[in-house]
């Protein structure tokens, strides 16, 4: 069983949609990332939470550690928003992430 | 805005030959960090590094591989004796006490 799960796998939405991408995970983490992979490879940060829930302009992301849950939602979705997302938790000992498989996100104008 | 980068940005190697993928991390940032992505895969953990020496590395981190902080700027993945197998897209990243990691752009390495 793969240690950290996300799902949908692929997601297709229209313009303006809410989304949401779950993610569960078996680890004892400190913090988890959910990481922005846009075509070309690029990683980027989107968030670090390891309690409750952080807003970043349309991104929303929480946490429920004891769960061993966190989402990823995405308000008024846009094309420019197509990208993989990966939901990462971070070990308790060194910081090494340990990712997910990503949900590839489509938004269509 | 401080960035993590990483030179090449991309490598390609025959199989057998030495690789040295170099990283320039963020400055007051003291863990590091490389994972790589093979082709349509997700990204793996290969090693971190704290305080001048490796803090974790997974099992693909062998005796083939091994990391470097030669002058306090940079950080280097070296691959001795490459095989086919090792091409994939390697990311470095870096980070401050707390765990947030930067992600450099990432150098794409091909072993033919």
């Amino acid at each position: 069983k793969n240690e950290v799960e996300q799902s949908p796998q692929n997601l297709t939405a229209q313009e303006g949609e809410f989304i949401t991408i779950n993610c569960s995970y078996s680890v004892g983490i400190s913090a988890l990332h959910w990481l922005q992979q846009h075509p070309g490879g690029g990683i980027v940060s989107l968030f670090m939470l390891s309690s409750g829930k952080k807003k970043h302009g349309r991104l929303i992301a929480t946490i429920n550690i004891q769960e061993k849950h966190s989402s990823l939602h995405i308000t008024a979705s846009h094309p420019r928003d197509s990208a993989v997302y990966i939901c990462a938790p971070g070990s308790s000992n060194t910081g090494k992430l340990i990712f997910g498989q990503g949900t590839t996100l489509q938004v269509k104008p | 805005e401080p960035e993590v980068t990483q030179t090449p940005s991309h490598q390609v190697t025959q199989m057998g030959q030495e690789v040295i993928l170099r990283c320039v991390p963020i400055s007051n940032h003291l863990y590091f960090y490389w994972y790589r992505q093979i082709l349509g895969q997700k990204v793996e953990f290969l090693v971190s590094f704290y305080n001048n020496e490796i803090s974790e590395k997974s099992e693909i981190f062998d005796d083939q591989f091994s990391v470097e902080r030669p002058d306090g700027s940079n950080f280097t993945l070296k691959i001795r004796s490459t095989k086919l197998e090792d091409s994939a897209m390697y990311f470095c990243a870096s980070s401050a006490e707390g765990y947030e990691q930067y992600f450099g752009p990432g150098t794409r390495l091909t072993v033919t």
